[in-house]
């Protein structure tokens, strides 16, 4: 069965920093992209970042490029989200999702881990 | 960037009625559209992918069409568990972006 698990999520004060951990299991992790994507409170979904099978390739959304870095260990089947500068609009929930079979949809998500900007 | 727009933004329903929502993107996906269900406190799943494929354990009630520019995701039966939210994503290129989300809520 293939599962994602996100942690690292908080209450973090503007400009702070936080580390969101994606543990994935049950699927062909090493052969997979993994996105990050996010949801405000009570809004829509918004695509924050992905990263291909080794690393060597990463997009984000403008909003968070320069202040987000995104990275994987293929050996701990884990990718990370590295949120700095946060500022009030970063508040979320923080998913990580992948596509496990090849089909460019997100089959699998995380339960999503809840990041609140706010001093 | 593709913008996604969705309508109606929210609907209301009777079970065992045919639904359709529509999605239209600002600029040629071929048939890169993808289509998740999300209810509250949990996250989306996959509905429908690559614009009409069901993804594996969905009912058949739920399908997909379109092409280009314009999409639309049909429920011919709606059931009582189908009451949520529905929202498109383009996978043709990054950002990878979302329509906006359709509510659909009992009649």
């Amino acid at each position: 069965e293939v599962q994602l698990a996100e942690s690292g999520g908080g209450l973090v004060q503007p400009g702070g920093s936080r580390r969101l951990s994606c543990a994935a299991s049950g699927f062909a992790f090493y052969s997979s992209w993994v996105s990050w994507v996010r949801q405000t409170p009570g809004k829509g979904l918004e695509w924050v970042a992905n990263i291909n099978q080794d690393g060597s390739e990463k997009h984000f959304v403008d909003s968070v490029r320069g202040r987000f870095t995104i990275s994987r260990d293929n050996a701990k089947n884990s990718v990370y989200l590295q949120i700095n500068s946060l500022r009030d609009e970063d508040t979320a929930v923080y998913y990580c999702a992948v596509d496990s079979s090849g089909s460019y949809g997100w089959d699998s998500w995380g339960q999503g881990t809840l990041v609140t900007v706010s001093s | 960037d593709i913008q996604m727009t969705q309508s109606p933004s929210s609907l209301s329903a009777s079970v065992g009625d045919r639904v359709t929502i529509t999605c239209r993107a600002s600029q040629s996906i071929s048939r890169y559209l993808n289509w998740y269900q999300q209810k509250p406190g949990k996250a989306p799943n996959l509905l429908i992918y690559g614009t009409s494929s069901l993804q594996s354990g969905v009912p058949s009630r739920f399908s997909g069409s379109g092409s280009g520019t314009d999409f639309t995701l049909t429920i011919s039966s709606l059931q009582p568990e189908d009451f949520a939210t529905y929202y498109c994503q383009q996978s043709d290129s990054v950002p990878r972006t979302f329509g906006q989300g359709t509510k659909v809520e009992i009649k």
